[in-house]
């Protein structure tokens, strides 16, 4: 079974610019997440969906930062601008149903220039 | 608000010892999930071990088994027989059953030398 797919790895921006990540969760899986991890630090969850619809995106930054996730399966996180702050690693993991195990991708590291 | 404590921000150990991870936690609900997990510098995250609230028994993972005190809301690691390849950054985390939203702790950076 493949896992969590997630690219680009890396990407280097400089300021302003826009940028977008994608993530291809595992297959039935209906649970898809994104989470932040600032360097030397826990993730912390940005978004969740439940198939194609955003359940729970209280700590998305909703002025530069936009998702979606069409027909439940494939997602994009965007970032438009970007800003300093902003370079980090974006964690994508699914899982199948409620309260089952979550997968995490091998994430995107973010440097913001 | 639940969060998650980890006072360790380094260990290191020599192979084949056995090394003891701390995670503390505050939370007022009583129907919860403990997690600890691997990261390795290729950064995908590997789910180690799970521990439901409601089950006294310590869960065990062949060389890895925890220590859940509910309640003095500790949830320690134990690694034996330790190898070169457990070389990683090491997160607890918390879940409220059916909140489906894991809370990290800031992780401790484990290094097994040879």
């Amino acid at each position: 079974e493949a896992g969590v797919v997630q690219s680009p790895r890396y990407k280097i921006i400089e300021k302003k610019q826009p940028v977008a990540f994608w993530c291809n969760p595992i297959s039935g899986h209906n649970t898809l997440y994104w989470y932040l991890q600032n360097l030397g630090q826990g993730p912390e969850l940005l978004i969740r969906y439940e198939n194609e619809e955003a359940v729970d995106d209280s700590q998305l930054p909703k002025d530069r930062f936009s998702a979606e996730r069409l027909k439940g399966v494939d997602s994009t996180l965007k970032i438009q601008p970007a800003e300093l702050g902003d370079s980090a690693v974006y964690l994508c993991a699914s899982s199948r149903d409620r309260d089952d195990e979550q997968y995490f991708g091998p994430g995107t590291r973010l440097t913001v220039t | 608000a639940q969060t998650v404590t980890q006072s360790q921000p380094e260990m290191s150990v020599q192979e084949a010892e056995t090394v003891t991870l701390s995670c503390t936690y505050d939370t007022s609900e009583s129907n919860y999930y403990l997690f600890w997990y691997k990261q390795p510098p290729s950064r995908q995250m590997i789910l180690v071990i799970r521990q439901e609230a409601y089950k006294q028994q310590n869960a065990t993972e062949n060389r890895f088994s925890v220590n859940f005190q509910k309640a003095a809301k500790s949830f320690s690691l134990k690694i034996s027989d330790s190898q070169l390849g457990d070389t990683a950054m090491y997160f607890c985390a918390f879940e409220i059953q059916g909140a489906q939203k894991l809370v990290f702790g800031q992780g401790t950076r484990l290094t097994i030398n040879p």
